[in-house]
């Protein structure tokens, strides 16, 4: 059935230094792949987002890459800052129908 | 991207009791979402609610417990039916299409059941 794995459940960093999160997915045919950050109190926002056509996606500080061959993609966030702290998850479409969610990556980031 | 509204935002409840959470978009959309969030958990899908039709509910999930409905394309209504406390979560709208639509979330109603 449809599974999205991420890693690490948790991950302290430094401020300035940088945090990458990975995620793995079962369903061959997913085209695309979005990544959510939760702030305590608030629902999910999007903060980037990658289809399958491209290979990495950049937005800032922020960047996703995407093998569809292995079936892994990640995020990368560059100069983290305190306000980066939250839970992020990355999600995959399963049978382009519905979104798979991972299981989460509560980040912290030390001032 | 859209902007989504939920009613209530928070709730304390006693079981054996039913809540109704709302959810308003400021635009008209054709797919809308329920997601429960179990404390310190991911996102699990409940239904999805499409603008006359019956919802389509996942595996584990009933619509006598989870009842939906969508009487137009801006309006979603989820109810949880004789609430346990087992029922405590986070429960999420969200909108957006499938096959590579982006979805958006709203705020979420905390529902804590004593």
């Amino acid at each position: 059935g449809e599974n999205v794995e991420q890693h690490p459940s948790t991950l302290s960093v430094q401020e300035g230094d940088s945090a990458v999160i990975k995620c793995t997915y079962s369903d061959s045919a997913s085209n695309y792949f979005p990544w959510y950050k939760q702030e305590l109190g608030k629902g999910p926002q999007l903060i980037i987002d990658i289809r399958s056509n491209v290979g990495e996606k950049k937005d800032q500080r922020i960047a996703v890459t995407l093998n569809k061959t292995a079936k892994h993609f990640s995020l990368h966030i560059t100069e983290t800052q305190p306000e980066d702290s939250a839970v992020y998850f990355c999600a995959a479409y399963y049978n382009t129908d519905k979104l798979i969610f991972g299981t989460g990556t509560r980040l912290q980031v030390f001032p | 991207s859209a902007v989504i509204s939920q009613k209530p935002s928070r709730d304390i409840c006693q079981r054996g009791t039913s809540l109704t959470i709302q959810c308003q978009v400021d635009s008209q959309v054709t797919m809308m979402f329920w997601y429960r969030q179990q404390p310190g958990q991911s996102l699990t899908l409940i239904a999805t609610a499409n603008q006359g039709s019956e919802a389509t509910y996942e595996s584990g999930f009933v619509i006598d417990k989870f009842p939906i409905s969508r009487p137009n394309l801006t309006f979603s209504t989820l109810t949880v039916s004789n609430m346990s406390p087992e029922d405590s979560s986070i429960y999420l709208c969200s909108v957006g299409g499938t096959g590579g639509e982006t979805q958006y979330f709203g705020p979420g109603t905390r529902l804590l059941v004593l």
